[in-house]
Parts: C-alpha cells; structure tokens; sequence
C-alpha cells in the first residue's frame, strides 16, 4: 500500500454509463492529481487540485469531471465516455511547495465497451 | 511548455549487463528531475531524485542518475540489472515556476525487459 488507494482497480462501462473513480490518501498531502496513462504516450496530467480547490485543467473533455470534497479524497466522474477514454487513471497526492514527488495510487484500469 | 524525452522505446537486456536510460528535457530554468519505476501491475514508485547539489544521485535498488545541465540529460543507470528490475521507467521534470512546484511532465517511458 503507497498510502494513496483508488477503488475500483478495474471498470468496464458502456458509452451511455455514468460511473465515478474514487481516490483517497492518508499521508496528510494537500495537493492531488488525476493522470491519465494510455499505451505508448507519456501521462497525461488531467486536473490538479491544490487545498481542495481546482487549479489546472488540461483541456479535458467535460465528459470528465472532478470533485475535491476534502483533501483526503477526489473523485472522478464519467459520462457519455467514448472507446479512446479507455487508459489506466491514476491518482496521485503530495505535499505542496515541497519536492518530495508523487505518491502514486495503483490506479483504475477502465476499459469503456 | 517543458517536455521530456526519452530515447528508448524498448530496451532488453541480459541480467548482470550495465543499464543506461537516456533522458532529456526542454525547460530552461531551475529543475527538479525525478525517475519512477513501475513493476508489472504494480503503482508507479520514486526511484530517485534530483533537487540540487551533486549532480551524481543515488537511489533504491542500486540505481543512479546524472544530472548535466548543459545537456539537460538526466540518465539512468545501474552497473549490473537483475530479472527483477524488469519494468517500465518513467523520466519526470518538475520544473520551479512561483513557489507551487506541483506540476510533473512525464515522458513517456521506457521499457526495460531483463532475460535471466
């Protein structure tokens, strides 16, 4: 355990499904991020919240939506997701202003049929 | 925007022969370099890391790398691999902009396969 844990560790859903990802940390980080990990291309940042509050968006489709509610936990909605969405999403949490790195999750492995 | 490259796709080795993993990046200004590891179904772990100070780092499992700024290279390396250091490996740069330093770009990996 890397104190970063995603449920599920796999989802299937159809293109007309709403599912959310779950991500919860307990080593008391207060920035957290989504990355998307697709086959042969770099991770992709996602969002990034730092104290609860949203501070980067990379241009992500709305299809996908955030949620903070605490800095213990971020969630990622899924709507209307198209068969390219399928990837590895991985969470990660840290402190900010601090250079620790990444505590990385073990990630969702979502396959969208 | 920084980017980070690495050269090799794809690299398969004997066990017991030397390892290095090229890795470069673009952004000009002040850096902190990080390798992670990701084992077969496993989450993506810290390797190592660069802040500053001596440019040569040390981390887990035997593995080094080499910070040279004039050629923005961050390689990894280890003397002798072992089949279980079979895994891909990750080259990040976080680069200092305002004080929030938390933002990684990643590159897009390496695979690293090590026969017995």
């Amino acid at each position: 355990e890397t104190g970063v844990t995603q449920t599920p560790r796999h989802l299937v859903m159809g293109m007309t499904n709403k599912k959310s990802l779950k991500c919860e940390q307990h080593l008391g980080h207060n920035a957290m991020y989504w990355y998307k990990q697709s086959a042969k291309k770099p991770l992709e940042l996602m969002f990034v919240y730092s104290l609860e509050e949203r501070v980067e968006n990379n241009s992500v489709p709305s299809r996908f939506s955030p949620e903070c509610p605490n800095s213990s936990h971020l969630f990622l909605h899924l709507h209307t997701l198209q068969p390219e969405d399928s990837a590895l999403y991985l969470c990660a949490s840290s402190q900010d202003r601090l250079n620790y790195g990444y505590t990385f999750g073990s990630g969702t492995r979502l396959t969208v049929v | 925007a920084q980017s980070v490259s690495q050269h090799n796709h794809h690299v398969i080795l004997s066990e017991a022969a030397s390892l290095e993993l090229g890795c470069n990046y673009s952004y000009g200004g002040t850096v902190n370099l990080f390798w992670y590891v990701q084992y077969p179904g496993q989450h993506l772990q810290l390797l190592l890391k660069y802040f500053s100070g001596d440019p040569l780092v040390k981390g887990i499992k035997g593995f080094e790398a080499e910070f040279i700024k004039s050629k923005f290279s961050f390689n990894l390396r280890k003397p002798s691999v072992q089949w279980s250091d079979t895994a891909e490996y990750f080259c990040a740069v976080n680069s200092l902009r305002g004080g929030s330093n938390y933002k990684l770009t990643f590159g897009k990996g390496t695979l690293l396969t090590v026969n017995p």
